[in-house]
C-alpha cells in the first residue's frame, strides 16, 4: 500500500479559509469511509481533528470539516487562526479495515 | 484523565532487537483496540501495526515491519508492547502508542512517543 498524497504546503491569512487534499485509490480512500485528519505542531504527538470522514470528536470547532469524492478527502478550514499553523496529516483504512496508511503530510502557514 | 505513557526506547545497532512499552491509565484498556505509529526524524507519520481489544487475538502489520515486529498487550498490567527484531537503519523514528477512537483509522488518545535510534 502506498502513502496517500497531500501537497507539501498551503498557506492563508487569518480568517481567510484553506483546504488540503487527500489522494488514494479505489482500495484505500475510495473503499473506506475510514479517513481520520490530524494536527501536529512541532515537536507534539498528533491530535485527531476529524474521523469517519467528516466526524468531529469532541473539542474540536466546527471550523474543521472533512469531506470526500471519489478517491481523493479533502479537510477544510475556516476562519484560519494563527494556533491552525501546523502539519496536517490525512489516513485512511486500505486493504483492510484495520491496515491503515497516511498521507505524506502538509504544513499549513498562516501568513 | 488519559494517559499513554512509552518507554523502552534508545540506540540499537542494525540486525539488533529491542523492546517498547506503553502504559496506560484512565480508560479501561482491555476494552480499546491500540496501534502504533511511528514517526522518522523530520518525516511523516507512519502506521505499522494494530491489536484489537479484550484478548488480542487480532493484529496487523504494516508491510515495511511485518514478520519483523510483534504488537502485543497485557491487559492485567494495562500495557501495550513492540517488540523489534531485525532492526535496520530505516526503522529510526519516535514510536507513539495511540488508541483507537471506536472506528477504524481514528487514534484518539497518542502518547509523547519513545525515540528508537538503529545505528552502529
Amino acid at each position: 500500500q502506498s502513502a496517500l498524497t497531500q501537497p507539501r504546503s498551503v498557506s492563508g491569512s487569518p480568517g481567510q479559509s484553506v483546504t488540503i487534499s487527500c489522494t488514494g485509490t479505489s482500495s484505500d480512500v475510495g473503499a473506506y469511509n475510514y479517513v481520520s485528519w490530524y494536527q501536529q505542531h512541532p515537536g507534539k504527538a498528533p491530535k485527531l481533528m476529524l474521523y469517519d470522514v467528516s466526524k468531529r470528536p469532541s473539542g474540536v470547532p466546527d471550523r474543521f470539516s472533512g469531506s470526500k469524492s471519489g478517491n481523493t478527502a479533502s479537510l477544510a478550514i475556516s476562519g484560519l487562526q494563527a494556533e491552525d499553523e501546523a502539519d496536517y496529516y490525512c489516513c485512511s483504512s486500505a486493504g483492510s479495515y484495520t491496515y491503515v496508511v497516511f498521507g505524506g503530510g502538509t504544513k499549513l502557514t498562516v501568513l | 484523565e488519559v494517559q499513554l505513557v512509552e518507554s523502552g526506547g534508545g540506540l540499537v545497532q542494525p540486525g539488533g532487537s529491542l523492546r517498547i512499552s506503553c502504559a496506560v491509565s484512565g480508560f479501561t484498556f482491555s476494552n480499546y483496540e491500540m496501534n502504533w505509529v511511528r514517526q522518522a526524524p523530520g518525516k511523516g507519520l507512519e502506521w505499522i501495526s494494530y491489536i484489537s481489544g479484550r484478548d488480542g487475538r487480532n493484529v496487523n502489520y504494516a508491510d515495511s515491519v511485518r514478520g519483523r515486529f510483534t504488537i502485543s498487550r497485557d491487559n492485567a498490567k494495562n500495557s501495550l508492547y513492540l517488540q523489534m527484531n531485525s532492526l535496520r537503519a530505516e526503522d529510526t523514528a519516535v514510536y507513539y502508542c495511540a488508541r483507537g477512537g471506536g472506528s477504524y483509522a481514528d487514534y484518539d488518545f497518542w502518547g509523547q512517543g519513545t525515540l528508537v535510534t538503529v545505528s552502529s
